[in-house]
């Protein structure tokens, strides 16, 4: 069975950082991309970042480019984002998506929220 | 960048009842478009994937159909737990990345 847990969410001011996690069990995970995607309280959903199974593409939603860090460790079976400088609008649940064909999210994970307020 | 728009925003009916849900994008998608359902406090679950193809364990009232800019899903007779907001979602070449519709809430009537 495929599952996606998310951790490392939090309450952190404006101007700081968190790490989120993601851990992978239930298929190959070396063999797949992976997505972070994030959903503001009430909102819709929101891509965020893209990397490929081997970590040589990656990409960024214009929204964070330059604050965020996609990462993967496929010895651990597990993908990061590191967040730095966040902001107010950054507030969010975030959830990890296993990437088929580069065209669908196929898996989810439970997703962690993240609020970022003084 | 590619947009997509949903409609309508809010879609009341009842159970029995058929559904259409609309996912319009700005420029042709080809067919890389997906819809998942999202009931409150879960993730999102996929449910059609190139358009057209149901995902995994999805049921067969749910269909999808369309290519280019006009997509439209179908669930032809509404059960109680297919109350919920659906989203489309396409891939694109430039900039590279995702995108989300706005999603459209299917609510009882």
């Amino acid at each position: 069975e495929v599952q996606l847990v998310e951790s490392g969410g939090g309450l952190v001011q404006p101007g700081g950082s968190l790490r989120l996690s993601c851990a992978a069990s239930g298929f190959t995970f070396s063999s797949y991309s992976m997505n972070w995607v994030r959903q503001a309280p009430g909102k819709g959903l929101e891509w965020v970042s893209y990397i490929s199974s081997s970590s040589s593409t990656i990409y960024y939603a214009d929204s964070v480019k330059g604050r965020f860090t996609i990462s993967r460790d496929n010895a651990k079976n597990s993908l990061y984002l590191q967040m730095n400088s966040l902001r107010a609008e950054d507030t969010a649940v975030y959830y990890c998506a296993r990437d088929e064909n580069s065209s669908m999210f196929d898996y989810w994970g439970q997703g962690t929220l993240v609020t970022v307020s003084s | 960048e590619i947009v997509l728009t949903q409609s309508p925003a809010t879609l009341s009916l009842s159970p029995g009842e058929r559904a259409t849900l609309s996912c319009r994008a700005s420029q042709s998608v080809s067919s890389y478009l997906a819809w998942y359902q999202q009931k409150p406090g879960q993730a999102p679950r996929l449910l059609i994937y190139d358009a057209s193809n149901r995902a995994t364990g999805i049921p067969a009232r749910f269909s999808g159909s369309g290519s280019g800019t006009d997509f439209t899903l179908t669930i032809s007779s509404l059960e109680p737990e297919d109350f919920a907001v659906y989203y489309c979602q396409q891939r694109s070449n430039w900039p590279p990345g995702y995108t989300f519709g706005q999603g459209t809430k299917l609510e009882i009537k």
